[in-house]
């Protein structure tokens, strides 16, 4: 089966603009994550949702936002962007909202902020 | 947040076992031990998870200790391809469910 996809898997953006990521996770799955991954920072958490709804949030800024659709595709957002918010983005899809299930992680969107 | 300690790096042969190490001594009682692992320029791959039993899959065993304080990832062959950064982490019940990824353990296998 299709694994997560995200979308674009590169980009590179201005200081100031704002930017849309997309992910589509494993078909049925409803748990749908987002990851900044630095090499200063490692892999940092940012929210997650499940079922359109946000379930938790990490600690960045509001300038990071997040949605899920009914089909549970998701999409984040980063606005006004700063050159440290260049990163490798990821997106990861559960089956369900239990601890004990899997991640599956797509490749990420390597974002470049000049 | 339960916390989870590994050494920086290890190094193994190729085609030799490797036991990589995990300290979680503040885990509790229904905390998930997950294990994944990042090879490079790939988004984090899952490898195994256990409670409290050991656990086989067919990528590798975890070997999970009385007291539940420490736990050890066993690829019983290591080939080149399971060169990758390995991450022990801990699953909470509750609320907050998110990953939490430490810094992890660089695995590098010699030829």
């Amino acid at each position: 089966k299709a694994g997560v996809t995200q979308t674009p898997r590169y980009l590179i953006k201005t200081r100031g603009q704002q930017v849309t990521l997309s992910c589509s996770p494993i078909s049925g799955h409803r748990s749908v994550s987002w990851y900044q991954q630095t090499p200063g920072q490692g892999l940092q958490f940012l929210f997650e949702y499940f079922s359109e709804t946000q379930r938790n949030k990490g600690n960045f800024p509001g300038r990071f936002s997040g949605r899920q659709f009914s089909n549970s595709r998701s999409e984040m957002n980063v606005s006004t962007l700063e050159l440290g918010d260049s990163a490798l983005y990821l997106c990861a899809s559960r089956l369900t909202w239990s601890v004990s299930t899997e991640a599956f992680f797509g490749q990420g969107t390597r974002l470049t902020v000049v | 947040d339960a916390k989870t300690t590994q050494p920086n790096s290890m190094e193994s042969n190729e085609e030799e076992p490797v036991h990589l190490p995990c300290n979680h001594s503040t885990i509790s009682g229904t905390d998930y031990i997950h294990w994944y692992r990042q090879l490079p320029s790939q988004g984090p791959e899952y490898v195994i998870h256990g409670l409290t039993s050991n656990v086989n899959n067919r990528m590798a065993s975890l070997a999970i200790a009385e007291d539940r304080k420490s736990s050890t990832l066993i690829l019983h062959r290591a080939t080149l391809r399971d060169a990758a950064v390995y991450y022990c982490i801990l699953r909470v019940s509750g609320s907050a469910r998110q990953l939490t990824f430490g810094s992890g353990t660089q695995l590098t296998v010699l030829p």
